[in-house]
């Protein structure tokens, strides 16, 4: 149990486009999802922390306006990518908690999405 | 502030048993986490410790002092596969995860 899926895995747009990715957890109600991004060799990095039904909370750093968050249901929530540039290009990941697992703050994660932005 | 402290990186023979040490500093505690992380890939649960001493899982067990603020995550009869990050990851007073740079471990034949 407790499966998380993210799609695209993998997505290459143009400078100047938006990028849509999906994150769902598929057997469980996930009432808080988190979005990070990963650079080759470096730490995650939580990006925002979303909550079904309300804003999310978006990290110091992170632009809201370009890395739009939705979480309408318990089992979906997305990232949007806007006006993309290289400097975007990235690992995303998405993971998930809710009441499941060992504890309901564990943090299930998605397979990620490589973003590569030309 | 919060800090996690890790080695970056370690290296080790198939077949050994290495430990993999954490010190951390968080606002509060709930609980440790160990995830391992394959390059290029999403990372995956290894263990939880919410109270002090020992779980054993299978080759994997994960130590926790919450006085002392250390963990260690304990791999044995170590296998090619296991080549990977392992991350360190307590919950903090507001019920985050924490995340630290993670140790890079390099099995070797």
């Amino acid at each position: 149990g407790a499966v998380v899926s993210q799609h695209p895995s993998r997505v290459i747009c143009k400078s100047g486009t938006s990028v849509k990715i999906e994150c769902r957890s598929l057997d469980f109600q996930a009432t808080t999802m988190f979005w990070y991004r990963q650079f080759p060799k470096q730490s995650l990095m939580l990006m925002a922390t979303s909550n079904e039904g309300s804003k999310a909370t978006y990290e110091q750093g992170v632009e809201k306006d370009k890395f739009l968050i939705n979480h309408a249901s318990l089992t979906l929530s997305t990232l949007t990518v806007t006006s993309a540039h290289p400097e975007d290009s990235s690992f995303y990941i998405c993971s998930a908690s809710g009441e499941s697992g060992r504890s309901s703050y564990e943090q299930y994660f998605g397979p990620g999405t490589r973003l590569t932005v030309t | 502030g919060q800090n996690i402290d890790q080695p970056t990186e370690m290296t080790a023979t198939e077949g050994a048993i290495v430990q993999i040490n954490c010190t951390y500093q968080t606002s509060g505690f709930n609980g440790l986490f160990w995830y391992q992380q394959h390059a290029g890939e999403a990372p995956t649960f290894l263990s939880y410790n919410v109270l002090d001493g020992l779980e054993e899982k299978g080759r994997f067990s994960s130590f926790l002092s919450r006085s002392k603020g250390y963990s260690y995550l304990l791999l044995k009869e170590l296998q090619m596969k296991d080549s990977a990050s392992y991350l360190c990851a307590p919950l903090d007073s507001n019920y985050q995860l924490i995340w630290g740079a993670g140790t890079k471990l390099i099995i070797k034949p």
